[in-house]
């Protein structure tokens, strides 16, 4: 494998479940991101790890929970999910956190029924 | 409010003609600006950056130009091939990229043979 990979790359879900999307870099980088694609919309920024440590949580509600266990994964739990949160959930890296340059995977769609 | 506006949600041009993706940012903590391009089902790749010390930066058939005065950039690729058709996202960064990435809407680019 090489670069981003995500899986689930597809996920219906109800709003009484419990699920977790996986995101796992194959780049040696130290930084990595969640991103929300809601339709009609911008990419918005959910989360950012660095080294391992969450540095920006951009006001998501705590339904979402991010986990960190090292530089090469993160994970996004999903609990009581809500209709409005059916998006495309985007993982991307960075080298580190002052690297701008970001490398995405190919996202995991989520619909919540 | 949207801080990276991509007003054009697409653009036809025809083959071996320029490509010309706009796009406008009203932070002016901006300092750091990217292209990124999106196939359908894939997640977005990084095509191009340009540091705001800088008015333009080329790479092949692909040259963004930045125009700090009026908080502009844009993307020129020429010549268009029909590989090109895809959907481009312009973003922006403040101070590296700790804090994550803004991006604008997209825009949904088609060549036509």
């Amino acid at each position: 494998e090489t670069g981003v990979t995500q899986t689930p790359r597809h996920l219906v879900m109800g709003m009484t479940n419990k699920k977790s999307l996986k995101c796992e870099q194959h780049l040696g980088h130290n930084a990595m991101y969640w991103y929300k694609q809601s339709a009609k919309k911008p990419l918005e920024l959910m989360f950012v790890y660095n080294f391992k440590e969450q540095t920006e949580n951009n006001s998501v509600p705590s339904r979402f929970s991010p986990e960190c266990p090292n530089s090469s994964h993160l994970f996004l739990h999903l609990h009581t999910l809500q209709p409005e949160d059916s998006a495309l959930y985007l993982c991307a890296s960075s080298q580190d956190g002052a690297t701008v340059e970001q490398y995405f995977g190919p996202g995991t769609r989520l619909t919540v029924t | 409010d949207q801080q990276v506006k991509q007003n054009s949600p697409s653009l036809s041009v025809q083959e071996g003609r320029i490509s010309i993706l706009n796009c406008d940012y009203t932070n002016s903590m901006f300092d750091y600006f990217l292209w990124y391009k999106k196939y359908p089902a894939e997640g977005p790749t990084f095509l191009i950056s340009i540091s705001s010390i800088k008015d333009k930066n080329e790479d092949g058939r692909f040259t963004v130009f930045l125009n700090k005065s009026a908080k502009h950039l844009s993307l020129h690729i020429v010549p268009s091939q029909p590989g090109d058709s895809a959907v481009y996202f312009c973003a922006a960064s403040a101070g590296g990229g700790a804090d994550g990435l803004t991006f604008g809407k997209g825009t949904h680019l088609i060549i036509q043979p």
